[in-house]
């Protein structure tokens, strides 16, 4: 969906490099999402977002942090990259309401040599 | 946390219509259940979501039993385009406790 866009689309780094992944989205949601995303699994959530003072751990927070600029911007930070982070990544949003339905970005492809 | 079990693949014909079953025998009261199409290297799309009975929208229908323990994806007349991975979830983050679970989803290809 173009209203979430994801940058970089495409990092290689090395192992121990700090690493961020931005979100931003135009769609006015309060919520944001990150997501991982190996091959033949599904989605994994990292961590959420229902507002910009509002921080959670998903399954699988660690090694991983967030900071929630704005309602529009919600960036992912690898504080010391391994290898095991290599996988996509997908920046999601969603409206404050009782059915939650996630509008995703086009997603990162990270490696980590 | 509702758990989902779906084929983990099917294989159809174009023009066939494509039932897709997911179980999830702990869906709480307050939990929804929405499908996802993913095609290769882009986010998740959203197809259909519902609470019980019968859901329709221009895409496709969502069958859902009165004990809501399973529900069953119905695409009408697929075509190649359709050929991806789609995706079953239940729940909800509205209580602040709920997650959505994305399980390994069902690869769906369809042949000419």
């Amino acid at each position: 969906d173009a209203d979430v866009t994801q940058t970089p689309r495409n990092r290689i780094t090395k192992t121990g490099k700090r690493i961020m992944l931005e979100c931003s989205q135009t769609k006015g949601h309060d919520r944001m999402y990150w997501y991982r995303q190996d091959p033949g699994l599904g989605l994994r959530l990292i961590y959420y977002s229902f507002d910009v003072k509002d921080i959670n751990k998903g399954e699988i927070s660690d090694g991983y942090s967030v900071s929630r600029q704005a309602q529009a911007k919600f960036s992912l930070s690898l504080e010391s990259a391994i290898p095991n982070q290599t996988a996509l990544y997908f920046c999601a949003t969603s409206e404050r309401t009782g059915m939650e339905t996630q509008y995703f970005g086009p997603g990162t492809r990270l490696l980590v040599l | 946390l509702a758990k989902t079990t779906q084929p983990i693949s099917m294989d159809s014909y174009e023009g066939q219509e494509v039932n897709i079953t997911c179980s999830h025998n702990n869906i709480a009261t307050n939990d929804y259940i929405t499908w996802y199409q993913q095609f290769p290297s882009q986010g998740p799309r959203f197809i259909i979501q519902g609470y019980k009975t019968k859901v329709t929208n221009e895409v496709a229908s969502l069958f859902i039993p009165a004990d809501r323990k399973s529900s069953t994806l119905s695409l009408p007349r697929v075509s190649l385009s359709d050929t991806a991975v789609y995706y079953c979830l239940v729940g909800a983050f509205y209580n602040q406790g709920g997650k959505l679970i994305f399980g390994q989803g069902t690869e769906l290809s369809v042949k000419p």
